[in-house]
């Protein structure tokens, strides 16, 4: 079995400045690593994805990721977040049998003007 | 574009009702899921489905039973609703040799 703590329930921060959400997973096996985001009144949307190779990956608006195997982590950041990307944010990982994906308890950015 | 579609944005069932929370996906998948999501838990597994007529709890079925009859949809029911079952309900779907799950946008359920 695994589970993934999100280490910080709320993370405010005003526009143009860097954000880190943490992300740690425990798990027996290996495993593959998402990061999804849901606006409000929105479903889940995948932000971003490690399954092999590089351990640093990156979204298309401008997040990215790096997956730390020996620290257990997936750590979402951005140099410079905007109002847009106010949002909650959901870190899970999926063993590499691929059957159930396991959540985090979520981070909500509030990004203040 | 691919996608999963819930039935109903917004539910208020009263206690004790049998509730139908219905989710179609046009994608051809065979693996479906619940997932309830509630302040500060993130998303827990109700229950999956990897073929029709196939299902499998999760982690937290007590409360809930699904139903697959085709392999489009995927049902969740609730046999007597109570007022801890009001959350948002997520239903999500995969290709079996895939990780790449697709959401519905989701169903607030309240139960009065």
């Amino acid at each position: 079995a695994q589970s993934v703590t999100q280490l910080d329930s709320q993370v405010p921060v005003f526009e143009e400045a860097p954000v880190e959400l943490r992300c740690n997973y425990s798990s027996s096996v290996s495993v593959y690593l998402f990061w999804y985001v849901q606006y409000p009144n929105q479903g889940l949307q995948l932000l971003l994805k490690y399954l092999s190779g590089s351990t640093l990956v990156e979204s298309i608006n401008g997040f990215e990721a790096e997956f730390n195997k020996s620290q257990t982590s997936f750590h979402l950041r951005k140099p410079s977040v905007h109002i847009s990307d106010t949002a909650e944010y959901f870190c899970a990982v999926v063993d590499n049998a691929g059957n159930m994906l396991t959540f985090g308890g979520g981070t909500r950015l509030m990004v203040k003007p | 574009d691919v996608k999963v579609t819930q039935s109903s944005r917004y539910l208020v069932k009263r206690t004790g009702e049998k509730v139908f929370l219905e989710c179609v996906q046009d994608m051809d998948h065979e693996n479906m899921f619940w997932y309830r999501q509630d302040p500060g838990l993130g998303l827990r597994l109700i229950y999956f489905s990897y073929d029709v007529k196939m299902k499998e709890k999760g982690d937290i079925p007590e409360g809930y039973s699904v139903s697959r009859e085709k392999k489009e949809r995927f049902s969740l029911i609730l046999e007597s609703a109570s007022t801890n079952q009001t959350s948002m309900y997520l239903c999500a779907s995969r290709e079996r040799v895939s990780y790449g799950y697709t959401f519905g946008s989701g169903t607030r359920l309240t139960v009065v």
